[in-house]
């Protein structure tokens, strides 16, 4: 297995575009996590899906961001519109069952919003 | 709320040596602990899983113990390489959801 992966590795956007963070869980796994990690805030968890189904959304920061699970191989997360601040490293990790298993992480993608 | 806390926040010591990374936690009722390691600009990698149930897992050079009723787990590294230079982050699994200490920054000098 390929593992989880994200895309894009790295994005550089400037304030006020659309952002769309993809990815791909580990295939069998039905539980998808997206975290956040900043220096001063460490690792975040936004969201949390479990066999497609948004479970715990309190960790999204604002009405800007979005995510979506349309199926159990692909994810998405949207900031719609961007800002300096959300400027971070963002996670997705997946799991079989919701964690009693541990959590399978990607690479992350490095977002920069200029 | 749970909270994670690693301690100490970083740690340097001379190639060779034995150490010990500690985690605590507030909320004695985890499902399981997970130690991970970070490179810089890396991703999270697992390093250990440790169930409710168990006591301790080894990997390798790495033994992780978990004591849930004090609210520790420590991660043991025998005679440390350079290439054990990383973050390291413990990770508490409870009630649907994950909690990460802030880390502890190892080097491990040549």
């Amino acid at each position: 297995d390929a593992g989880v992966i994200q895309s894009p590795r790295h994005e550089v956007t400037e304030m006020g575009q659309e952002v769309t963070l993809r990815c791909k869980p580990i295939s069998g796994h039905n539980s998808l996590f997206w975290y956040r990690q900043t220096m001063m805030r460490g690792l975040e968890l936004l969201i949390y899906f479990n066999n497609n189904v948004p479970i715990d959304d309190s960790g999204m920061p604002e009405d800007r961001f979005s995510a979506k699970m349309p199926n159990a191989s692909f994810s998405t997360l949207k900031i719609q519109p961007s800002e300096p601040r959300d400027s971070a490293v963002y996670f997705c990790a997946s799991s079989l069952g919701t964690g009693a298993y541990g959590y399978t992480f990607g690479s992350g993608t490095r977002l920069t919003v200029v | 709320k749970q909270e994670v806390t690693q301690i100490p926040a970083a740690l340097s010591v001379p190639e060779g040596e034995n150490l010990v990374l500690n985690c605590s936690f507030t909320d004695s009722a985890i499902y399981n602990l997970q130690w991970f390691r970070q490179d810089p600009g890396k991703g999270l990698t697992s390093l250990l899983l440790i169930q409710s149930s168990q006591r301790e897992q080894t990997s390798g050079r790495l033994n992780a113990s978990l004591d849930k009723s004090s609210g520790r787990s420590t991660l043991y590294i025998a005679a440390s390489q350079p290439g054990d230079s990383a973050t390291y982050l413990c990770a508490v699994y409870y009630n649907n959801d994950m909690r990460f200490g802030a880390g502890t920054r190892l080097t491990v000098k040549p």
